[in-house]
């Protein structure tokens, strides 16, 4: 059963980078046939997605957040990543990293546990 | 940029009765990329029905979805105690090609 892990930094200052990691066990993100992505919840609100990556490296991101996003890959560790630029007190979150599968129209599960990301000096 | 609407935002309940949670789109989405998910507090999501009405795995029979266009229920036939937590639903739509999601219902004990 594959899972996920969310890691990295709880604690970023404004107009830095943030930076994530996502580590999936029980599968080969190099076998293909999913995809890969992060979505972000803030605080007591609701869901949004970010954007995805396959395995050659092909990526999609949420248009609005396009300009400071990058998603990539690393199948020589059963990684993906997020990198999110020029962050604000905005981008305080919790981080899911999760996987899609287009067998099921590109469903959202599994999901990582979630990690919580904030923005502050 | 296709945006749901979930209502109602917050729906008491007692274990045993049926919920009805509604989710309305302000454009026709495709069914097959329709979905609800269960979140607890503390959790990540869970997926629950996918294609509008298929039951993910390990999904009890009580969850069932419908609909179709713009207009799509979760329905819970009787609700158990484990099953009052906030309720998403998630369209995946190709133009443009991104996820959106609805704000949420809250389902609470009465």
């Amino acid at each position: 059963q594959v899972q996920l892990q969310e890691s990295g930094p709880g604690l970023v200052k404004p107009s830095q980078t943030l930076s994530l990691t996502c580590t999936v066990s029980g599968g080969s993100i190099s076998s293909g046939g999913y995809y890969w992505s992060w979505i972000r919840q803030h605080p007591g609100k609701g869901l949004e997605w970010i954007g995805y990556i396959y395995y050659s490296g092909s990526t999609y991101y949420n248009p609005s957040l396009k300009s400071r996003v990058t998603i990539s890959v690393d199948t020589s560790k059963n990684q993906f990543s997020l990198k999110l630029s020029s962050v604000t007190a905005a981008d305080t979150a919790v981080y899911y990293c999760a996987r899609l599968n287009p067998d099921t129209a590109m469903v959202i599960d599994p999901w990582g546990q979630g990690t919580l990301v904030t923005v502050s000096s | 940029e296709i945006v749901l609407t979930q209502s109602p935002g917050t729906l008491s309940l007692s274990p045993g009765e049926r919920a009805t949670l509604s989710c309305r789109a302000s454009q026709s989405v495709s069914s097959s990329y329709l979905a609800w998910y269960q979140q607890k507090p503390g959790q990540a999501p869970r997926l629950l029905i996918y294609g509008a009405s298929s039951r993910a795995t390990g999904i009890p029979d009580r969850f069932s979805g419908s609909g179709s266009g713009t207009d799509f229920t979760l329905t819970i036939s009787r609700l158990e105690p484990e099953d009052f937590a906030v309720y998403y639903c998630q369209q995946y739509g190709s133009s443009p090609l991104m996820y959106t999601f609805g704000q949420g219902t809250k389902l609470e004990i009465k």
